[in-house]
């Protein structure tokens, strides 16, 4: 049973850096995409972006200037750095498993999710 | 971008009635659309995918239809724990955008 948890700082200032990683456990990061989606407090859901395990990614262009995803298979977890935040970028981020493999093409598995306050 | 637009926005219903949800696409997005639940505080869940494939472990009562643009998810029978908020996305193309979603409350 392939679970995803996300990590990373609850809280980044201004225009800095927001970092967050998710470990796979349970099954191989090989193979399949692997997104970012995010929620802020009372909206809907964003998708940000996914990685294929070979590194090949798409971005929202609403975010593309700013986002970098990476992927690193020898550890079995991949990333998300999302660059001069302001606190519009205040949200609970959720990793999630795309799932083209299997021919379901949706986000079949997810992380918890973890809240980024943005504040100075 | 592909728009989703979800209605309605919420509902109320009581436990044991059917209630349908619908989304349209801007676009045409062929059968590439998903339906999630989500509860307060968790991550969505998803329960249907290509517009109409129940996902393993999801009760029969969800179950979901296409007519060109427009997609209906229809929850038959319903149970306490179905009363979340749910939401639509189209895995057409990128971005892979999500209806605004619908919450469902218990009348």
């Amino acid at each position: 049973q392939v679970q995803l948890q996300e990590s990373g700082p609850g809280l980044v200032k201004p225009s800095e850096t927001l970092s967050l990683t998710c470990s796979v456990s349970g099954g191989s990061i090989s193979g399949d995409y692997w997104s970012w989606i995010r929620q802020p407090p009372g909206k809907g859901l964003e998708w940000i972006g996914y990685i294929f395990s070979s590194g090949s990614t798409s971005y929202n262009p609403s975010l593309k200037s700013r986002v970098t995803i990476s992927v690193d298979t020898s550890e079995n977890q991949f990333s998300l750095k999302l660059y001069s935040v302001t606190t519009a970028d205040t949200a609970v981020y959720f990793c999630a498993r795309r799932n083209y493999a299997a021919g379901i093409d949706a986000f079949d598995i997810w992380g918890q999710g973890t809240l980024v306050t943005v504040s100075s | 971008d592909i728009q989703m637009t979800q209605s309605p926005s919420s509902l109320s219903a009581s436990v044991g009635d059917s209630v349908t949800v619908t989304c349209r696409a801007s676009e045409s997005i062929s059968r590439y659309l998903n339906w999630y639940q989500q509860k307060p505080g968790k991550a969505p869940k998803l329960l249907i995918f290509h517009a109409s494939s129940l996902q393993s472990g999801v009760p029969p009562r969800f179950s979901g239809s296409r007519s060109g643009t427009e997609f209906t998810l229809t929850i038959s029978s319903l149970q306490r724990e179905d009363f979340a908020t749910y939401y639509c996305q189209q895995s057409y193309s990128s971005p892979h955008t999500f209806g605004q979603g619908t919450k469902l409350e218990i009348k």
